[in-house]
């Protein structure tokens, strides 16, 4: 398959266990972010967003937090399963009309 | 539906070459945005486009251009090839005027050689 970072941070979890996805965003003013799962050969696919006027959203086995004040917004992925094995990316947008910023991404690496 | 139909998935060129790559977005989706993803550098934004209209632009040089097409078709042109453009350009459309998520294709990996 294509590889999409060489160099990417690895998160290795137990099938079963929770995930943790952790990604720093780069502007105190962007009032949208998103979080994108990338597997090998394809391109990245919606997992799940959240508005800056929230603070948690949960999805089916997924939850996103967000903390403004420190900048931080992180994925969790309730009882990982093999198929999660996958980059996770962070995006981010100023506003409406400005295009998504993109974190660097994180290999999540599930073991059976 | 149909998704993100990105032609051809796979390119290789030689230096000072150039080349098209094109994107179909999903039927009724009017804004196309293109992305750059190499190793190093993650996901860079090239352009964006909205009714035939260029909307955005990112830090590209010159030689990266795009179009759109009434039908909502978008083509990106590279020219003059540098091995450095070497990635996996990534083709995105929403169905919205705004820029809140998109849905991605899955990409020409291009190999400049």
């Amino acid at each position: 398959g294509e590889s999409v970072g060489l160099h990417l941070p690895t998160l290795s979890v137990q099938e079963g266990d929770n995930s943790i996805i952790n990604c720093a965003h780069s502007n105190s003013a962007s009032d949208y972010f998103i979080w994108y799962k990338q597997e090998s050969g394809k391109g990245p696919q919606f997992i799940i967003d959240i508005r800056s006027n929230m603070d948690k959203r949960q999805g089916q086995r997924v939850t996103v937090l967000l903390n403004k004040t420190v900048k931080h917004l992180s994925l969790q992925i309730a009882a990982t399963q093999p198929g999660d094995s996958a980059v996770y990316f962070c995006a981010e947008n100023l506003s409406g009309n400005t295009p998504l910023v993109f974190g660097k991404g994180t290999r999540l690496s599930v073991i059976a | 539906k149909a998704g993100v139909t990105q032609t051809p998935r796979y390119l290789i060129k030689t230096r000072g070459q150039q080349v098209t790559l094109s994107c179909s977005p999903i039927s009724g989706h009017r804004s196309v945005s293109w992305y750059q993803q190499t190793p190093g550098q993650g996901l860079q934004f090239l352009f964006e486009y909205f009714s035939e209209t260029q909307r955005n632009k990112g830090n590209f040089p010159g030689r990266f251009s795009g179009r759109q097409f009434s039908n909502s078709r978008s083509e990106m042109n590279v020219s003059t090839l540098e091995l450095g453009d070497s990635a996996l350009y990534l083709c995105a459309s929403s169905a919205q005027a705004d820029l809140y998520g998109y849905t991605f294709g899955s990409g020409t990996r291009l190999t400049v050689v």
